[in-house]
């Protein structure tokens, strides 16, 4: 079935590095690329997002990427903050109503 | 503009309780879901509506009912709660249009824990 596949699980970074997480999808027909932050008790907030007719987006220090032959997308955060520290979700919509999340990594930004 | 709310925050049952989860928005999003969250495991869908007096099936739809008798409202219920219910509900809703292609992200109540003992 229609699987998206994340990794790392977790991340530790020092304060002002980058810090990359990258995700696979399985169904080719997935078109949405939502990514989400989740910090501690808090629920999951949508932070950027791509489109299957987009290889990348930029916004301020984040950025996304799209390789859709490889079917995989990936985040990218610059000069890492400690309130960046949180779990970030990557998900895939299936082009249906269903979006599928990958299980989540966990980033640490050390001050 | 209060975005999605859900009502209880916390909750503990005994195993074979019911109870009724709600999730109220009010952005007019056609698109609403329930998502549970456990550790390791991200997010999975139990149920989503399309629109009001519609309700489908997510990938673990086992032991759980939905009903949208209202656009604003999606009410999630477990009928018999067991301890392999015990996780983290989030509500969400979604402005997508999906026959149009039109797909945007979701917004996310804050979640109701329950535990079932």
């Amino acid at each position: 079935g229609e699987n998206v596949e994340q990794h790392p699980s977790t991340l530790s970074v020092q304060e002002g590095d980058s810090a990359v997480i990258k995700c696979t999808y399985s169904d080719s027909a997935s078109n949405y690329f939502p990514w989400y932050k989740q910090e501690l008790g808090k629920r999951p907030q949508l932070i950027i997002d791509i489109r299957s007719n987009v290889g990348e987006k930029k916004d301020q220090r984040i950025a996304v990427t799209l390789n859709k032959t490889a079917k995989h997308f990936s985040l990218h955060i610059t000069e890492t903050q400690p309130e960046d520290s949180a779990v970030y979700f990557c998900a895939a919509n299936t082009g249906g109503f269903k979006t599928i999340f990958g299980a989540g990594t966990r980033l640490f930004v050390k001050a | 503009n209060a975005g999605v709310t859900q009502t209880p925050k916390f909750r503990v049952l005994k195993t074979g309780q019911s109870m009724t989860l709600l999730c109220a928005q009010d952005m007019n999003h056609e698109y609403m879901y329930w998502y549970r969250q456990d550790p390791g495991m991200g997010l999975r869908l139990i149920h989503y509506s399309v629109g009001e007096g519609t309700t489908a099936k997510g990938e673990v739809p086992d032991g759980y009912n939905v009903s949208r008798l209202k656009k604003q409202n999606f009410l999630l219920g477990l009928e018999s709660a067991a301890p392999s219910q015990t996780s983290v509900y989030f509500c969400a809703s979604s402005y997508s249009n999906f026959a149009q292609g039109d797909l945007y992200g979701y917004t996310f109540g804050s979640g109701t824990r329950l535990t079932v003992v």
